[in-house]
């Protein structure tokens, strides 16, 4: 069965960082993209950014909005991805998801539950 | 950048069949995707490559894509399949993903 778990989610403030990490199980980590989207309470879904699997060159890719400031990993002896979330902005509060795609393919067929960051002073 | 256009709301009776636009330049030519939103639940895929069901998704859900629209369809509509839907799709010029604002459907 996949699971996707996010964590490290929580309350930071402005200009502060954060890191969330998604712990991924039953498939086979290493083959996949493994990207982040959020979501804004009450808005829309919107992607934040994604990692290629090790074979595309573990290239990555970030939405405009967070580009210089987010940063995307992953360590695949951990199945393990990261959000490296900088310079944080009061509108980055959101639920953050991580999901995983075969790369090429990009649709998102298993999501995590999500973990909640809020950025405030 | 690229734009996916879904109306903020659809609303039909129970039995009817639901049908929920996406629009975008020259859209079917292009790879579209559909996701289920319950409140408070994570987002579910439905329909990829425009037309595909995953597993565990009923045959009442199903996708087409032609021309500047791109549709998901839900035939028999149920009082549980009332959320947000969003379309998603792959932006190769930007390398970006990219989702519609989302569609709430109502079952009245």
């Amino acid at each position: 069965e996949v699971q996707l778990v996010e964590s490290g989610g929580g309350l930071a403030q402005p200009g502060r960082s954060l890191r969330l990490s998604c712990t991924a199980s039953g498939f086979t980590f290493g083959d996949s993209a493994m990207s982040w989207f959020r979501q804004a309470p009450g808005k829309g879904l919107e992607w934040v950014g994604f990692i290629r699997s090790r074979l595309y060159g573990e290239t990555t890719e970030y939405a405009a909005s967070v580009k210089g400031r987010f940063t995307v990993s992953r360590d695949d002896s951990k199945s393990i991805a990261y959000l490296q979330m900088n310079s944080l902005k009061t509108e980055d509060t959101a639920v953050y998801y991580c999901t995983r795609d075969i790369t090429g393919t990009y649709y998102f067929d298993y999501w995590g539950q999500g973990t909640l960051v809020t950025v405030s002073s | 950048s690229y734009v996916l256009t879904q109306p903020p709301s659809v609303s039909v009776a129970p039995g009817k069949t639901a049908r929920i636009p996406c629009g975008g330049n020259n859209i079917g030519s292009k790879s579209v995707h559909w996701y289920q939103q319950k409140p408070g639940q994570a987002p579910v895929l439905v329909m990829y490559f425009d037309r595909d069901r995953p597993s565990g998704i009923p045959e009442r859900f199903s996708g087409s894509n032609s021309g500047n629209t791109a549709t998901l369809t839900i035939s028999g509509v149920e009082a549980g399949d009332e959320a947000d839907y969003y379309c998603q799709m792959w932006d190769s010029n930007s390398d970006h993903v990219i989702f519609g604002g989302g569609t709430t459907l109502t079952v009245l």
